[in-house]
């Protein structure tokens, strides 16, 4: 079975800039969620995806937006890019039926924004 | 409101020794779980274990095994005979539960070193 996949793995934007990042999760799995990763700040939860609607979402700003389609595949889009937005973006795929399922994270993608 | 903490931000260990990763997490829900991952330096999340608050069982999944003590909130993982791709980054995490969907609270992490 293919595992999470995340694309691009590697994006490089300047500040004001918008970025589109996609995440596709593991066959059957209906949940997707996204995190960021930063050195100062850990892993922090930005939102969660289940059968095309947001269930839960983190403490961002408006900024920060997801959607996900009907065949699961999710996108997250960053607007106005500052320079603190620089991380690793990481996607997470479950069956999504209970709080406790199992995620499974995709390779990320690394945005630096100058 | 949900806690982890991992209070070893670096270990060590000899190659085939054993190796407790502390983690001890806050959560006023009396039904849970606790996830334990592994993040090399390429950057994927790697999903290595699972414990149920109402697990009978310390959770084993290969060399990896929670030593789950509930009335301690504490949920260590060993890894028994450690090998040199070991070295990475483990993560504690607590799901949030409920209808809070997706949502992981991740500790601090511990950076594991496995010297030859």
């Amino acid at each position: 079975k293919a595992g999470v996949t995340q694309t691009p793995r590697y994006l490089i934007k300047t500040r004001g800039q918008q970025v589109t990042l996609s995440c596709s999760p593991i066959s059957g799995h209906r949940s997707v969620s996204w995190y960021q990763q930063t050195p100062g700040q850990g892993l922090q939860f930005l939102f969660e995806y289940f059968s095309e609607t947001q269930r839960n979402k983190g403490n961002f700003p408006g900024r920060f937006s997801g959607r996900q389609f009907s065949n699961s595949r999710s996108e997250m889009n960053v607007s106005t890019l500052e320079l603190g937005d620089s991380a690793l973006y990481l996607c997470a795929s479950s069956r999504g039926r209970s709080s406790y399922n199992e995620q499974f994270f995709g390779p990320g993608t690394r945005l630096t924004v100058l | 409101a949900q806690k982890i903490t991992q209070t070893q931000p670096g270990m060590f260990v000899q190659e085939k020794e054993a190796v407790t990763l502390d983690c001890t997490y806050d959560t006023s829900d009396q039904s849970y779980g606790l996830f334990w991952y592994k993040q090399p330096s390429s950057g994927e999340m790697i999903f290595l274990i699972y414990q149920g608050s109402y697990d009978e069982q310390n959770a084993t999944e290969g060399r990896y095994s929670l030593n789950f003590q509930k009335a301690r909130k504490s949920a260590n993982l060993v890894i028994s005979a450690s090998q040199l791709g070991d070295s990475a980054m483990y993560f504690c995490a607590l799901p949030a539960g409920g209808t809070s969907y997706g949502k992981l609270t991740f500790g601090q992490g511990t950076i594991l070193t496995v010297h030859p």
